[in-house]
């Protein structure tokens, strides 16, 4: 089964801070993608990125970035330089590289960026 | 506005009720989900379709739920005598399917937020 694990329920942090957003997930297939999520207050899911298991190499996109360890089984993201509209609830999820492709999610990370 | 649409935003009902939702996916993508999240939580996978077929069913969909997607279009999740339990955030997502892999993003809608008094 799979399974995708976020420990930190909530972060508060003050903006321009650097913050970190761990992500570990557990299945049994060899091949599966990762996704990063966030929710603001309206409820949208918003699409932050995909990664293959099989494309270990870190991304970043702006003030983001990802660090993707198959040997740990984490997929971890920062935000550098936080700002006060990155505050939203974070999903990393796990969904199987064919078939339904379900995705299965974590239960998410509060982040407050306060002023 | 291109996006998943999801109607009605906001529902409050009595216990026992039914009650409708409707997802209107983007127009040219195959799969549409439909997920339940509750607060404090994240969403939990409830069924899916491919064009107009329901492929898999979780066993979170009770007996109680069916969900239809008539044409291959606009999809809608029916909740039939509605209990507290069901109080919570039904999303749907969208996403185009080449072969058997996926493009790439799911796209989620805002959600119906159902209320069961």
């Amino acid at each position: 089964a799979q399974k995708v694990t976020q420990a930190q329920t909530e972060i508060s942090v003050v903006e321009k801070e650097d913050v970190t957003l761990d992500c570990v997930y557990e299945t049994r297939d060899t091949t599966y993608y990762l996704f990063w999520y966030k929710q603001p207050p309206s409820g949208e899911l918003v699409f932050l990125i995909r990664r293959n298991s099989f494309d270990e190499q870190n991304e970043i996109s702006g003030r983001y970035s990802w660090n993707f360890q198959k040997s740990t089984s984490s997929f971890n993201f920062t935000i550098t330089a936080s700002q006060v509209v990155d505050s939203a609830v974070y999903f990393c999820a796990l969904s199987e590289l064919r078939g339904a492709q379900k995705l299965v999610f974590g239960q998410g990370t509060r982040l407050t960026i306060n002023p | 506005d291109t996006g998943v649409s999801q109607d009605p935003r906001h529902k409050i009902t009595k216990r026992g009720q039914n009650v409708t939702f409707r997802c209107d996916p983007i127009s040219e993508h195959n799969r549409l989900y439909w997920y339940r999240q509750t607060l404090g939580q994240g969403p939990e996978f409830l069924t899916y379709f491919q064009n107009e077929a329901q492929l898999e069913k979780s066993r979170l969909l009770s007996d109680r739920f069916s969900a239809e997607r008539p044409k291959g279009s606009f999809s809608t999740l029916e909740i039939q005598r509605t209990e507290q339990g069901d109080s919570a955030m039904y999303l749907c997502a969208s996403s185009y399917l080449i072969g058997q892999v996926n493009t790439g993003e799911l796209f989620f809608g805002e959600g119906s937020r159902l209320t069961v008094l």
